[in-house]
């Protein structure tokens, strides 16, 4: 299984809303991340986790709040977004470790949409 | 901004041509790897390139990397329709965690 989902595929949310964002994998990765991408533009890294913690937060605002409750899965809680913040956000893993390769995987996206 | 350059922003060729598109960064890094992406979707990795390499060769895919001039090249030969699609580059830092994405060509095959 070389997969990585992503839940859902759209999302349309208020700015008062909370949802989440969910991506899982099954090929052992130990390290997960989230990008934003805008139209047009190449992916922003977010968030990093090594073995299930938080390694790299490239300054992303609080609204954003990642969560990696076991070595499979990855969330991304949002709680007041702005409009600028609707974007195709990407979940991608990575094999950690001796012998590992460099490669990311990555899954579909969620496409947000913040009204 | 630790992210990269690419140049063309946009490439349209015939279906059989040979497509360059190029790559410029500001830090040193481990490796340098090219992802494709079709529209609106994931991204897809397509070559590897260490630091202490030059160059690599997989299927129709070359790259090339100067790590003096900090720039990579990614040559795609007897390009299809389907080939059509954004690239981009990612350097990967010494600490190998951390992935930034060049600004992509967007690349255009015509049947």
């Amino acid at each position: 299984d070389t997969e990585v989902t992503q839940t859902p595929k759209h999302l349309v949310m208020g700015m008062t809303n909370k949802k989440s964002l969910k991506c899982e994998q099954h090929m052992g990765h130990r390290a997960m991340y989230w990008y934003k991408q805008k139209a047009k533009k190449p992916p922003e890294l977010m968030f990093v986790y090594s073995y299930e913690k938080l390694s790299i937060n490239e300054s992303v605002p609080s609204r954003f709040s990642p969560e990696c409750p076991n070595s499979s899965l990855l969330n991304l809680h949002l709680h007041a977004l702005q409009p600028e913040d609707s974007a195709l956000y990407l979940c991608a893993s990575r094999r950690l470790g001796r012998g590992s390769q460099d490669t990311q995987y990555f899954g579909p996206g969620t496409r947000l949409t913040v009204l | 901004s630790q992210q990269g350059e690419e140049d063309p922003q946009a490439l349209s060729i015939q279906e059989g041509e040979n497509a360059t598109m190029n790559c410029s960064y500001k830090t040193s890094i481990n490796n340098l790897q090219w992802y494709r992406q079709n529209s609106g979707r994931g991204l897809v990795h397509l070559i590897l390139i260490r630091s202490n390499e030059r160059e690599k060769h997989s299927g129709r895919l070359r790259v090339t990397l100067d790590t003096s001039k900090k720039s990579s090249s990614l040559l795609i030969t007897a390009s299809r329709a389907a080939d059509t699609a954004s690239y981009f580059c990612a350097t990967v830092t010494n600490t190998g965690n951390q992935f930034y994405f060049g600004t992509g060509t967007s690349l255009t095959v015509i049947p």
